[in-house]
């Protein structure tokens, strides 16, 4: 089975704080997400990343960064961390190919930006 | 725009009776349809993945996808109090490998 390993479950940061998010996956997949979750808000894209040293913003890229390194890892960095930014953020990864298998998640991290 | 929406719920369905839950989209050009559970407080899993018009069955599960329509839709059977969760829809569109999201049901079996 593909996993997907966040590092944290759960996180407390202080505001201004530099947060790193760490996401490595051991199937070899070339696409890897960054989503975070909030009660009635849905899964909002953070940024992605189909190779490499690539990424591509989502629809709410603000104040995020992202480091795609090595194929198996992909962060997240806030740069700043402030309040807003408490939620849970979710991983993904999947495979490039003829048909589309869906994403895997990884377990995600609940985090408290206090 | 690409859009899949969903009936945020919640729908409430007694323990063995059929839990039906639907999904719309907005694009035809449409071509991989996927039905995710989330519990609370945890990370979406992937139940369902349907790519033809048609039935598809795993189960207690069958994912039904019409794309004249726009709709895909997932039965549960003889559905039971572990079911109780959120169902996400996905949909993948023509030019992209991205999941557009609908932002969920939340479903209720009460015992």
């Amino acid at each position: 089975d593909v996993k997907v390993t966040q590092s944290s479950r759960y996180l407390v940061k202080r505001t201004g704080e530099k947060v790193f998010l760490e996401c490595v996956q051991d199937m070899d997949h070339e696409n890897m997400f960054w989503y975070r979750q909030d009660p009635g808000l849905g899964l909002r894209l953070i940024y992605f990343s189909y190779d490499v040293k690539m990424k591509e913003k989502g629809d709410i890229p603000e104040g995020y960064s992202v480091s795609r390194e090595k194929k198996e890892r992909f962060s997240l960095i806030l740069e700043s961390a402030s309040t807003n930014q408490t939620s849970m953020y979710l991983c993904a990864s999947s495979v490039t190919g003829v048909i589309n298998y869906g994403y895997t998640f990884g377990s995600g991290t609940r985090l408290t930006v206090v | 725009q690409k859009e899949v929406e969903q009936n945020s719920g919640p729908l409430s369905v007694p323990e063995g009776a059929i839990a039906s839950l639907n999904c719309t989209y907005s694009d035809r050009v449409s071509q991989s349809f996927f039905w995710y559970r989330q519990y609370s407080g945890k990370s979406p899993e992937l139940i369902m993945s349907i790519y033809s018009n048609g039935d598809k069955e795993d189960g207690r599960f069958t994912a039904q996808l019409n794309k004249a329509s726009q709709y895909v839709s997932l039965l549960i059977r003889d559905s039971q109090p572990s079911d109780s969760a959120t169902y996400l829809c996905a949909v993948t569109f023509s030019d992209d490998y991205q999941l557009i999201w609908g932002a969920g049901t939340k479903l209720i079996i009460k015992p």
